[in-house]
C-alpha cells in the first residue's frame, strides 16, 4: 500500500500525559500537513512541512503541540500535558509540489483518534 | 469575518436523482476550490479541483461549478447511488501559502 499511513489509529490517554503520533506520507510527496478534526467539523489546519522545514504553524496551536519531520520523510506530532479538549481525530496529509496533475490535491491518511480521559 | 458555509443538515436524495451540494464563502479570494469525500472514521478523499478562472469541471458523474462573483461552488452527483452516501467537504486553497481552508461538510444520504 503506497498511501499515507498513520500510527496509532486509536489512542486513549489520561489528562496530563504526553502522546506522540506518527505519519508516513506518500514517498514522493515533499509536503506534509497535520490537521485536527472534531465531530461535525471540517479539518482544522495545524502545521505543514516542505521537506524537513516546518513552514507554517497555526496561530491557534498551543505551545503544547510540536511537530517534526527530521529527514523530510515521516513526521511526528507530539502533544504534551494533554487536556480533554485535545480529544479529536488527528489527520495527516501529503502532497506534491511538482507541476504534474494533482499538484494541489492532498492525500490523507486514516487518522489517529485521540481520546483524553 | 471569513466563513465557509455548507448545508449543515443532511441531504436526502432518492437513488438515480441528481444530488446538488452548495459551498458558499465570504471574505476569501481563493485561487482554487476543492471537493473531498469523507466516510465515517476515514480521512477525506480528493474528488475535484476547480480554478478561479474556470466555470465548470466534470469527472464521470461529478460536476463542479465555481462562481467567484457569487462566491459559491455547486457540487453535483448525477445518477446518484447509495454508495455515494458520505460527507462532502469543500475546501479553499489560498494561493499565498497553499493552505486549505475547510467547510464543515454536508452529509449526503442516497436512499434506494
Amino acid at each position: 500500500d503506497t498511501g499515507v499511513s498513520q500510527d496509532p489509529r486509536h489512542k486513549i490517554t489520561k489528562r496530563g500525559q504526553n502522546v506522540t503520533f506518527r505519519c508516513d506520507p506518500i514517498s514522493e510527496h515533499n509536503r506534509l500537513y497535520w490537521y485536527r478534526q472534531t465531530l461535525g467539523q471540517g479539518p482544522e489546519f495545524l502545521t505543514y512541512f516542505q521537506n524537513e522545514a516546518q513552514l507554517e504553524k497555526s496561530r491557534l496551536l498551543s505551545d503544547r503541540f510540536s511537530a517534526e519531520r527530521p529527514k523530510g520523510s515521516f513526521s511526528t506530532l507530539e502533544i504534551q500535558r494533554t487536556e480533554q479538549g485535545d480529544s479529536a481525530m488527528y489527520l495527516c496529509a501529503s502532497s506534491s509540489t511538482g507541476l504534474l496533475a494533482g499538484y494541489y490535491e492532498q492525500y490523507f491518511g486514516p487518522g489517529t483518534r485521540l481520546t483524553v480521559t | 469575518s471569513q466563513k465557509i458555509e455548507q448545508n449543515s443538515e443532511a441531504l436526502n436524495i432518492q437513488e438515480g436523482k441528481t444530488a446538488t451540494l452548495t459551498c458558499n464563502y465570504t471574505n476569501y479570494s481563493p485561487a482554487y476550490l476543492q471537493w473531498y469525500r469523507q466516510d465515517p472514521g476515514r480521512g477525506p478523499v480528493f474528488l475535484l479541483l476547480i480554478r478561479e478562472n474556470e466555470k465548470e469541471k466534470r469527472k464521470e458523474r461529478l460536476k463542479v461549478t465555481f462562481d467567484t462573483t457569487l462566491k459559491q461552488s455547486l457540487f453535483h452527483i448525477t445518477a446518484s447511488q447509495p454508495a455515494d452516501s458520505a460527507t462532502y467537504l469543500c475546501a479553499l486553497l489560498m494561493d499565498s501559502n497553499y493552505q486549505l481552508i475547510w467547510g464543515a461538510g454536508t452529509k449526503l444520504i442516497i436512499k434506494p
